[in-house]
C-alpha cells in the first residue's frame, strides 16, 4: 500500500539546538499531519497542515515548533530551540482528502534530546 | 475532551484461540465520532485495520471485527482464531465531530501469539 517515509529514524541533539525532522507523504495527498508519543504515553496530535497553512494544532505545538512544505518536497516539523520534554516519538501522517479520510503513517522518528 | 481508553497493555494468547482487546471511548460532542483500530507490526508503521462510522455497524478485516456500541460507548476489537502473524501493537483510536480531522488515541495493547 501508501507509504509514509520519514527521514531520520533516530536523531540525538543537545537541548537548545534545532531540528528538523521530515516526512516524505504519499505522493498525491495533500493534508498532513504530525502526532507525538512519549516513551510509555499515548500518541497525541500536533498538528495538521494543508496548503501551506496550518489547519488544526494542538496545545502541545509549542511556538518552538513550525511546520512546512517548502515546493511540494518534504514535510517538515522544525523545533526551535530544543527542551529535554521535546525527547519522543515522532510521526507523520498524510492523507488525501480532509474529514475522516485514512490517514497514512510513517515509521517514526525517535527523537532524544539530551 | 475526547479519549480512548485501552486497558490492557499487553496479551499473551495461544496461536489459534479467540482473541478480545477492549476499548472504550468518551466524547462531549452530541454526534458520533468515528472509530479506528489501527495495527503496528514490527519494524513498520502505522496502518489503519478497520473503521467504523456509524452507530450499531461492524467493521471486520483480515479475520478481525469490531463493533460500534454507542450504549456502551465501546468499540472491542475481537478475532476467533489468532495466528502468530497477528502479533503487534493495536490501536484503538477516534475522530471527533464536526471536523472528523484529528486522531485520538488509545495507549495500544500489544498483542503476543504464542505457537
Amino acid at each position: 500500500g501508501p507509504k509514509v517515509l520519514q527521514i531520520p529514524s533516530h536523531q540525538i541533539i543537545d537541548m537548545g539546538q534545532m531540528v528538523t525532522l521530515n516526512c516524505d507523504p504519499v505522493s498525491n495527498h495533500l493534508y498532513f499531519y504530525w502526532y507525538k508519543q512519549i516513551l510509555g504515553q499515548q500518541m497525541e496530535f500536533l498538528v495538521n497542515f494543508y496548503n501551506g497553512k496550518v489547519m488544526e494544532k494542538s496545545k502541545l505545538f509549542k511556538d518552538q515548533f513550525s511546520v512546512e512544505r517548502p515546493d511540494g518536497s518534504y514535510f517538515t516539523l522544525k523545533i526551535q530551540p530544543t527542551a529535554l520534554e521535546d525527547s519522543a516519538v515522532y510521526f507523520c501522517a498524510s492523507s488525501w482528502d480532509w474529514g475522516g479520510a485514512e490517514q497514512y503513517f510513517g515509521p517514526g522518528t525517535r527523537l532524544t534530546v539530551l | 475532551g475526547d479519549s480512548v481508553t485501552q486497558t490492557e497493555g499487553q496479551v499473551t494468547v495461544s496461536e489459534s484461540k479467540s482473541l478480545i482487546i477492549n476499548c472504550t471511548y468518551s466524547t462531549t460532542s452530541i454526534a458520533y465520532p468515528n472509530l479506528f483500530w489501527y495495527v503496528r507490526y514490527p519494524g513498520e508503521g502505522l496502518q489503519l485495520l478497520l473503521k467504523v462510522i456509524t452507530a450499531g455497524q461492524k467493521g471486520s478485516s483480515r479475520g478481525f471485527e469490531a463493533t460500534y456500541n454507542k450504549e456502551t460507548t465501546s468499540f472491542h476489537l475481537q478475532k476467533a482464531s489468532v495466528q502468530e502473524s497477528d502479533s503487534a501493537v493495536y490501536y484503538c483510536a477516534l475522530v471527533p465531530p464536526p471536523n472528523y480531522n484529528v486522531l485520538y488515541f488509545g495507549s495500544g495493547t500489544k498483542l503476543t501469539v504464542e505457537p
